[in-house]
């Protein structure tokens, strides 16, 4: 069964400092892993996904990276802005890989001016 | 091109009352979800359609839920009565796979669900 965790669950830190958000999975036969963005009272917004035969995903200041044998993803945000102040959900399908998605508890970024 | 759509964006309820949400997935998307998140954790599968039919709705209470995804395109989440834990955000998404392969999914706005 499919579990996913993330450290740390909220995270504060200064206008341009790089930072990295962890996530974990115990099912490491994934087709792919996605990181998610959420703004208080709002949907969630898809990011990145990085399919099992990539090891990372870049779109602007963002970079996910895939670490199957591990279990691990990793998404690092460059250069951090107020506007990046958010939760960030990574997810992995669920076991039956039927399109499921398994959810992390989230990490909420606070980046200060 | 539209997103996904959902309604009411908020809805208080008393306990034991009923409630109805409603979804419109983008058009052509086969597949449709309902999650449940519930404040400070992700969201959690309730169900999952593909097309009408139901694929996955394992972790559905369904002595209190039931859903609907008549002529393959809206849906409708009803919870009857609702409960205190019932306070959540209910997620629609959508995404254009077919069952077994795996495509972004796009998420709705949310129901935010206030139950006293």
């Amino acid at each position: 069964k499919q579990e996913v965790t993330q450290i740390p669950a909220a995270l504060s830190v200064p206008e341009g400092e790089n930072l990295v958000l962890n996530c974990s999975f115990t099912d490491s036969a994934i087709y792919n892993l996605q990181w998610f963005r959420q703004d208080p009272g709002k949907g969630l917004t898809s990011l990145l996904l990085i399919q099992s035969s990539q090891r990372e995903q870049t779109s602007g200041r963002l970079n996910a990276s895939l670490d199957k044998s591990s279990g691990r993803s990793t998404l690092y945000i460059a250069a951090s802005q107020p506007g990046d102040s958010a939760t960030y959900l990574c997810a992995a399908p669920g076991s039956s890989n039927t399109g499921k998605l398994i959810f992390g508890q989230g990490t909420t970024l606070q980046v200060k001016p | 091109e539209a997103g996904v759509a959902q309604s009411p964006r908020y809805k208080i309820i008393e306990k034991r009352q009923s409630v109805a949400f409603w979804c419109n997935p983008i058009s052509g998307h086969a597949t449709l979800y309902w999650y449940q998140q519930i404040l400070g954790q992700g969201p959690k599968l309730l169900i999952q359609f593909q097309n009408n039919g139901v694929v996955d709705d394992s972790q559905l209470p369904k002595d209190r839920f039931s859903a609907e995804r008549l002529k393959g395109v809206d849906s409708t989440l009803k919870i009857q009565p609702a409960k205190l834990e019932d306070s959540a955000v209910y997620l629609c998404a959508s995404s254009f796979q077919r069952a077994g392969s795996l495509d972004t999914q796009y998420f709705g706005p949310g129901t935010r669900l206030t139950v006293l």
